[in-house]
C-alpha cells in the first residue's frame, strides 16, 4: 500500500487566495482526519470523518476552513480566503477501527505559507 | 489549559545515554497513550502505546503511565544517532470518544554520535 496520500506537497499563495488541500487515505480505512501543526501551536485536531461523514469538527478554527470527504477515496481540506496565520504543515490521517484502531497513519504532510 | 503538556526540549544527548521523554494530561478519562516519532519534514509514526497505567516495553524503548499522576513516560536505553527525531505524546478521550487524540507539543531529541 503506497500509505496516505496527500497533494500538493508544498504550497505558496497570496492572503486572499484559495487553497484546496487534497487527501487519499489508505484503502480500507473508514476514519479520516485532518491536523493542522505550528511551532506554537504543535498537532491539532482539525475535524474527522468516520465513513466519509463529519463527526467532531470542533477543531475547525472558523468559518474559512472547510473539509468534505466525497467518498472513502478522497478528502478535501478548503481555506477561502487563506491568511498569513494558516500557514502551517497540514496532515491528512486515516485509521481503521479495528485492534489496531489506536494507530493513525499520517501522511507527509502539505507545508502552506500563506503571504 | 492543553490536555497534553509536554517538556518542550530540545534535548541533546550523547550516543548510549538513557533517554526520558516525559508529558503529562488533565483528564481523567483518557485511557489510550502512545507516542509518536516524527523525523524532519515527515509525518508522525506510532510508536508505542499503552492501555490505562503500567509499562510497556518494546527493544530499547519503554512506555510508562501513572494514572494517579496523569504522567507519560518513554525512555530509550542506548539512544542511537537514528532515534533522533521529535517524540509526541498522545492521548485519547476513551471508549466514546476514541479516535480523538490530543498531542503534545513535542521533543525534538539529537543524539550525538
Amino acid at each position: 500500500d503506497a500509505g496516505v496520500i496527500q497533494s500538493p506537497r508544498h504550497e505558496v499563495t497570496e492572503m486572499g487566495q484559495e487553497v484546496t488541500l487534497r487527501c487519499k487515505p489508505i484503502s480500507g480505512h473508514d476514519y479520516l482526519f485532518w491536523y493542522r501543526q505550528t511551532m506554537m501551536r504543535g498537532l491539532e485536531l482539525l475535524i474527522y470523518f468516520n465513513n466519509n461523514v463529519p463527526i467532531d469538527d470542533s477543531g475547525m478554527p472558523e468559518d474559512r476552513f472547510s473539509a468534505k470527504m466525497p467518498n472513502a477515496s478522497f478528502s478535501t481540506l478548503k481555506i477561502q480566503p487563506s491568511e498569513p496565520r494558516d500557514s502551517a504543515v497540514y496532515f491528512c490521517a486515516s485509521s481503521f477501527r479495528g485492534r489496531s484502531s489506536y494507530e493513525q497513519y499520517f501522511g507527509p504532510g502539505t507545508r502552506l505559507t500563506v503571504t | 489549559q492543553k490536555e497534553v503538556e509536554q517538556d518542550p526540549g530540545p534535548l541533546s544527548v550523547p550516543e548510549g545515554a538513557i533517554v526520558s521523554l516525559n508529558c503529562t494530561y488533565s483528564n481523567s478519562a483518557f485511557q489510550y497513550f502512545m507516542w509518536y516519532r516524527q523525523y524532519s519534514r515527515k509525518g508522525p509514526e506510532l510508536l508505542m502505546y499503552t492501555y490505562s497505567s503500567g509499562n510497556k516495553e518494546d527493544g530499547r524503548f519503554t512506555a510508562q503511565v501513572d494514572k494517579s499522576s496523569k504522567y507519560i513516560s518513554l525512555f530509550i536505553r542506548d539512544s542511537q544517532p537514528s532515534d533522533s527525531a521529535t517524540y509526541l505524546c498522545a492521548t485519547s478521550g476513551g471508549l466514546y470518544n476514541f479516535n480523538k487524540f490530543y498531542f503534545g507539543s513535542g521533543t525534538k531529541l539529537n543524539v550525538k554520535p
